[in-house]
Protein backbone atom coordinates (compact mmCIF):
# COMPACT_ATOMS: atom_id res chain seq x y z
CA UNK A 1 0.00 0.00 0.00
CA UNK A 2 1.23 3.50 -0.35
CA UNK A 3 -0.69 4.82 2.29
CA UNK A 4 -1.56 8.51 1.86
CA UNK A 5 -0.11 10.23 -0.56
CA UNK A 6 0.16 14.26 -2.17
CA UNK A 7 1.17 16.30 -4.75
CA UNK A 8 2.61 18.82 -5.25
CA UNK A 9 5.13 18.63 -2.47
CA UNK A 10 6.20 22.06 -3.77
CA UNK A 11 4.54 25.31 -4.71
CA UNK A 12 4.54 28.74 -5.26
CA UNK A 13 1.86 31.03 -6.43
CA UNK A 14 1.43 34.53 -7.03
CA UNK A 15 -1.80 36.18 -5.22
CA UNK A 16 -4.54 35.71 -6.69
CA UNK A 17 -4.38 32.28 -8.62
CA UNK A 18 -5.38 29.07 -8.04
CA UNK A 19 -4.70 25.41 -7.54
CA UNK A 20 -5.49 22.29 -6.33
CA UNK A 21 -4.07 20.41 -4.12
CA UNK A 22 -4.00 16.30 -4.17
CA UNK A 23 -4.89 13.15 -1.84
CA UNK A 24 -5.06 9.77 -2.50
CA UNK A 25 -5.33 6.67 -0.08
CA UNK A 26 -5.66 3.45 -1.06
CA UNK A 27 -6.49 1.73 2.64
CA UNK A 28 -10.51 1.87 1.70
CA UNK A 29 -10.51 4.66 4.60
CA UNK A 30 -14.15 6.37 4.85
CA UNK A 31 -12.73 9.64 6.84
CA UNK A 32 -10.54 11.94 5.12
CA UNK A 33 -8.88 15.17 6.67
CA UNK A 34 -7.16 18.33 5.10
CA UNK A 35 -5.14 20.19 7.86
CA UNK A 36 -2.53 23.50 7.47
CA UNK A 37 0.12 23.34 9.88
CA UNK A 38 1.81 27.17 10.57
CA UNK A 39 4.75 27.50 12.68
CA UNK A 40 4.31 27.10 16.08
CA UNK A 41 0.45 26.60 15.92
CA UNK A 42 -0.17 22.76 15.51
CA UNK A 43 -2.43 21.46 13.27
CA UNK A 44 -5.60 23.73 11.91
CA UNK A 45 -8.39 21.20 10.21
CA UNK A 46 -9.62 22.55 7.34
CA UNK A 47 -12.57 20.65 5.81
CA UNK A 48 -13.16 17.06 6.69
CA UNK A 49 -15.13 14.10 5.05
CA UNK A 50 -16.82 10.89 6.36
CA UNK A 51 -17.39 9.17 2.73
CA UNK A 52 -17.61 9.92 -0.75
CA UNK A 53 -20.09 12.25 -1.29
CA UNK A 54 -20.18 14.14 1.84
CA UNK A 55 -17.94 16.91 3.29
CA UNK A 56 -17.82 19.77 5.67
CA UNK A 57 -15.77 22.34 7.68
CA UNK A 58 -13.05 22.39 10.23
CA UNK A 59 -11.78 25.27 11.91
CA UNK A 60 -10.26 27.26 9.55
CA UNK A 61 -12.17 26.87 6.03
CA UNK A 62 -12.17 30.07 4.68
CA UNK A 63 -10.47 30.22 0.89
CA UNK A 64 -10.65 26.31 0.61
CA UNK A 65 -13.09 23.81 -0.79
CA UNK A 66 -13.36 20.26 -1.00
CA UNK A 67 -15.20 17.76 -3.08
CA UNK A 68 -15.04 13.55 -2.25
CA UNK A 69 -16.15 11.89 -5.64
CA UNK A 70 -14.60 8.81 -4.44
CA UNK A 71 -13.38 6.95 -1.36
CA UNK A 72 -10.03 7.76 -2.76
CA UNK A 73 -9.14 11.26 -4.00
CA UNK A 74 -9.99 14.63 -1.61
CA UNK A 75 -8.65 17.18 -3.30
CA UNK A 76 -8.20 20.84 -1.75
CA UNK A 77 -9.01 23.27 -4.01
CA UNK A 78 -7.63 27.27 -3.26
CA UNK A 79 -9.75 29.21 -5.72
CA UNK A 80 -7.57 33.07 -4.82
CA UNK A 81 -4.36 32.73 -3.22
CA UNK A 82 -3.55 34.69 -0.62
CA UNK A 83 -0.02 35.38 1.65
CA UNK A 84 -1.95 34.32 4.53
CA UNK A 85 -2.33 30.79 2.91
CA UNK A 86 1.34 30.40 2.69
CA UNK A 87 1.54 26.65 4.77
CA UNK A 88 2.35 23.22 4.82
CA UNK A 89 -1.02 21.35 4.22
CA UNK A 90 -1.57 17.91 5.13
CA UNK A 91 -4.08 15.42 4.36
CA UNK A 92 -4.73 12.36 6.57
CA UNK A 93 -7.43 9.35 6.54
CA UNK A 94 -8.43 7.30 8.56
CA UNK A 95 -10.73 4.08 9.05
CA UNK A 96 -13.99 5.90 10.65
CA UNK A 97 -14.83 7.86 13.42
CA UNK A 98 -14.12 5.62 16.09
CA UNK A 99 -12.17 7.01 18.78
CA UNK A 100 -9.58 3.87 18.55
CA UNK A 101 -9.15 4.54 14.82
CA UNK A 102 -5.66 5.96 13.97
CA UNK A 103 -4.82 8.64 11.50
CA UNK A 104 -2.57 8.61 9.24
CA UNK A 105 -0.73 11.45 7.17
CA UNK A 106 0.60 12.25 4.08
CA UNK A 107 4.04 13.76 3.03
CA UNK A 108 2.63 17.25 2.80
CA UNK A 109 2.38 20.31 0.54
CA UNK A 110 4.66 23.13 0.86
CA UNK A 111 2.84 26.18 -0.24
CA UNK A 112 3.76 29.52 -0.79
CA UNK A 113 2.19 32.56 -1.62
CA UNK A 114 4.05 35.50 -2.72
CA UNK B 1 -6.33 28.53 24.03
CA UNK B 2 -5.09 25.44 23.05
CA UNK B 3 -7.25 22.50 23.81
CA UNK B 4 -3.85 20.62 23.62
CA UNK B 5 -1.21 21.51 25.55
CA UNK B 6 2.26 20.24 24.86
CA UNK B 7 5.26 21.26 26.88
CA UNK B 8 8.17 22.08 26.55
CA UNK B 9 8.07 23.35 22.96
CA UNK B 10 11.31 22.92 22.24
CA UNK B 11 14.18 20.61 23.65
CA UNK B 12 17.61 20.33 23.15
CA UNK B 13 19.61 17.05 24.54
CA UNK B 14 22.70 16.04 24.77
CA UNK B 15 23.21 12.11 23.02
CA UNK B 16 22.47 9.51 25.67
CA UNK B 17 20.60 11.97 28.05
CA UNK B 18 16.72 11.01 28.98
CA UNK B 19 13.85 12.78 27.91
CA UNK B 20 10.27 13.08 28.74
CA UNK B 21 7.93 15.42 26.46
CA UNK B 22 4.13 16.27 27.86
CA UNK B 23 0.80 16.41 26.64
CA UNK B 24 -2.03 17.56 28.62
CA UNK B 25 -5.80 18.42 28.23
CA UNK B 26 -8.46 19.81 30.43
CA UNK B 27 -10.75 16.84 28.72
CA UNK B 28 -10.93 13.72 28.25
CA UNK B 29 -9.24 12.12 26.27
CA UNK B 30 -10.81 9.11 24.51
CA UNK B 31 -7.44 8.39 21.97
CA UNK B 32 -4.13 9.85 22.61
CA UNK B 33 -1.42 9.47 19.70
CA UNK B 34 1.78 10.43 19.04
CA UNK B 35 3.32 11.33 16.04
CA UNK B 36 7.14 12.34 14.96
CA UNK B 37 7.66 14.29 11.96
CA UNK B 38 10.72 15.42 10.41
CA UNK B 39 11.63 18.74 8.36
CA UNK B 40 10.02 18.48 5.25
CA UNK B 41 8.17 15.39 5.99
CA UNK B 42 4.45 13.82 6.93
CA UNK B 43 3.42 12.60 10.30
CA UNK B 44 4.91 9.57 11.63
CA UNK B 45 2.62 7.49 13.72
CA UNK B 46 4.43 6.20 16.90
CA UNK B 47 1.88 4.92 19.08
CA UNK B 48 -1.67 4.81 20.40
CA UNK B 49 -3.24 4.93 23.91
CA UNK B 50 -6.56 4.83 24.98
CA UNK B 51 -6.77 3.46 28.40
CA UNK B 52 -6.59 5.46 31.54
CA UNK B 53 -3.18 4.24 33.21
CA UNK B 54 -1.93 2.52 29.97
CA UNK B 55 1.63 2.64 28.69
CA UNK B 56 3.54 1.45 25.69
CA UNK B 57 6.66 1.00 24.39
CA UNK B 58 8.62 0.83 21.40
CA UNK B 59 12.33 0.51 21.46
CA UNK B 60 13.54 3.02 23.15
CA UNK B 61 10.33 5.48 23.43
CA UNK B 62 7.69 4.90 26.05
CA UNK B 63 4.47 7.15 26.32
CA UNK B 64 2.23 6.70 29.32
CA UNK B 65 -1.30 7.93 29.86
CA UNK B 66 -2.74 9.03 33.18
CA UNK B 67 -5.18 7.64 35.30
CA UNK B 68 -7.91 10.37 34.27
CA UNK B 69 -6.90 10.71 30.78
CA UNK B 70 -6.21 13.87 30.53
CA UNK B 71 -2.32 13.50 30.39
CA UNK B 72 -0.03 11.43 28.50
CA UNK B 73 3.99 11.50 28.69
CA UNK B 74 6.36 10.09 26.27
CA UNK B 75 10.09 9.15 27.30
CA UNK B 76 13.40 8.57 25.50
CA UNK B 77 15.74 6.76 27.08
CA UNK B 78 18.87 7.34 25.93
CA UNK B 79 18.65 9.57 23.00
CA UNK B 80 20.41 9.20 19.86
CA UNK B 81 20.43 11.90 16.81
CA UNK B 82 18.26 9.94 15.20
CA UNK B 83 15.38 10.69 17.59
CA UNK B 84 15.16 14.55 16.38
CA UNK B 85 12.41 15.92 15.06
CA UNK B 86 9.02 17.28 16.23
CA UNK B 87 7.03 15.25 18.32
CA UNK B 88 3.36 16.01 18.20
CA UNK B 89 0.59 14.99 20.28
CA UNK B 90 -2.87 14.25 18.88
CA UNK B 91 -6.26 13.21 20.66
CA UNK B 92 -9.66 12.19 19.98
CA UNK B 93 -12.54 14.66 22.41
CA UNK B 94 -15.20 15.00 22.36
CA UNK B 95 -17.13 18.24 22.22
CA UNK B 96 -21.37 18.68 22.52
CA UNK B 97 -21.76 15.01 21.72
CA UNK B 98 -19.46 14.20 18.46
CA UNK B 99 -15.27 13.28 19.02
CA UNK B 100 -13.18 15.67 17.04
CA UNK B 101 -9.60 14.85 17.21
CA UNK B 102 -7.09 17.93 17.84
CA UNK B 103 -3.72 18.25 17.86
CA UNK B 104 -0.91 19.94 20.63
CA UNK B 105 1.62 22.63 19.08
CA UNK B 106 4.84 20.24 18.83
CA UNK B 107 7.58 19.68 20.57
CA UNK B 108 10.88 20.20 18.75
CA UNK B 109 13.55 17.73 19.74
CA UNK B 110 17.44 18.86 19.37
CA UNK B 111 20.04 15.74 20.28
CA UNK B 112 23.76 16.77 20.02
CA UNK B 113 26.46 14.16 18.97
Amino acid sequence: NAGVTQTPKFRILKIGQSMTLQCAQDMNHNYMYWYRQDPGMGLKLIYYSVGAGITDKGEVPNGYNVSRSTTEDFPLRLELAAPSQTSVYFCASRPSGRAGDTQYFGPGTRLTVL
Amino acid sequence: SQELEQSPQSLIVQEGKNLTINCTSSKTLYGLYWYKQKYGEGLIFLMMLQKGGEEKSHEKITAKLDEKKQQSSLHITASQPSHAGIYLCGAVVSTSGTYKYIFGTGTRLKVLA
